[in-house]
């Protein structure tokens, strides 16, 4: 089955300075990679997301880049503030074969005003 | 906007008892899961439920059962509580596309087997 690896498992920065996620993913037969962001006491949201057939997307001060040769994507943060404070999830999941998202470990973010 | 629910946000229960854990979402979704987090372990997958009255086994089913008599609706049942369920359970909801699917989560249960 898939294998998500997600890298760092906390990340601490200043408030402006910009944040990146890691993940790597197993089956090359994943397309879809979304990222959630869990707030203190709610429920993992979806922020962003990229299919295979693209290798970036933006929203405002998020993006995620996506490289399937090596198997890996990333979340870019940029002029991070303390509202970013949280802990996201990356995932994958495939159309073609199980659907069913497998979710990277988590990363607590923590921005320093 | 998409409701997922779960019943309660605070759960202690006792070690042998038998545990409900409910939830409802208002979005005519088919698919329904129930995952369990835990520092470091991330979400891991416990049970889903494509249509009513179907369910397939997760990465973690040993322990757990569930029930889905309603399409909104989806129960996680701990046939015998024990210390180490105690963690936070998370129930979500997705459309029948396969594809490019967002999964939609409610707030959460935390649950202490004393």
């Amino acid at each position: 089955g898939e294998n998500v690896e997600q890298h760092p498992s906390t990340l601490s920065v200043q408030e402006g300075d910009s944040a990146v996620i890691k993940c790597t993913y197993s089956d090359s037969a994943s397309n879809y990679f979304p990222w959630y962001k869990q707030e203190l006491g709610k429920g993992p949201q979806l922020i962003i997301d990229i299919r295979s057939n693209v290798g970036e997307k933006k929203d405002q001060r998020i993006a995620v880049t996506l490289n399937k040769t090596a198997k890996h994507f990333s979340l870019h943060i940029t002029e991070t503030q303390p509202e970013d404070s949280a802990v996201y999830f990356c995932a994958a999941s495939s159309s073609g074969g199980s659907y069913i998202p497998t979710f990277g470990r988590g990363t607590s973010l923590i921005v320093h005003p | 906007d998409v409701k997922v629910t779960q019943s309660s946000r605070y759960l202690v229960k006792r070690t042998g008892e038998k545990v409900f854990l409910e939830c409802v979402q208002d979005m005519d979704h088919e698919n329904m899961f129930w995952y369990r987090q835990d520092p470091g372990l991330g979400l891991r997958l416990i049970y889903f439920s494509y249509d009513v009255k179907m369910k397939e086994k997760g990465d973690i089913p040993e322990g757990y059962s569930v029930s889905r008599e309603k399409k909104e609706r989806f129960s996680l049942i701990l046939e015998s509580a024990s210390t180490n369920q105690t963690s936070m359970y998370l129930c979500a909801s997705s459309p029948p596309d396969r594809a490019y699917t967002e999964a939609f989560f409610g707030q959460g249960t935390r649950l202490t087997v004393v």
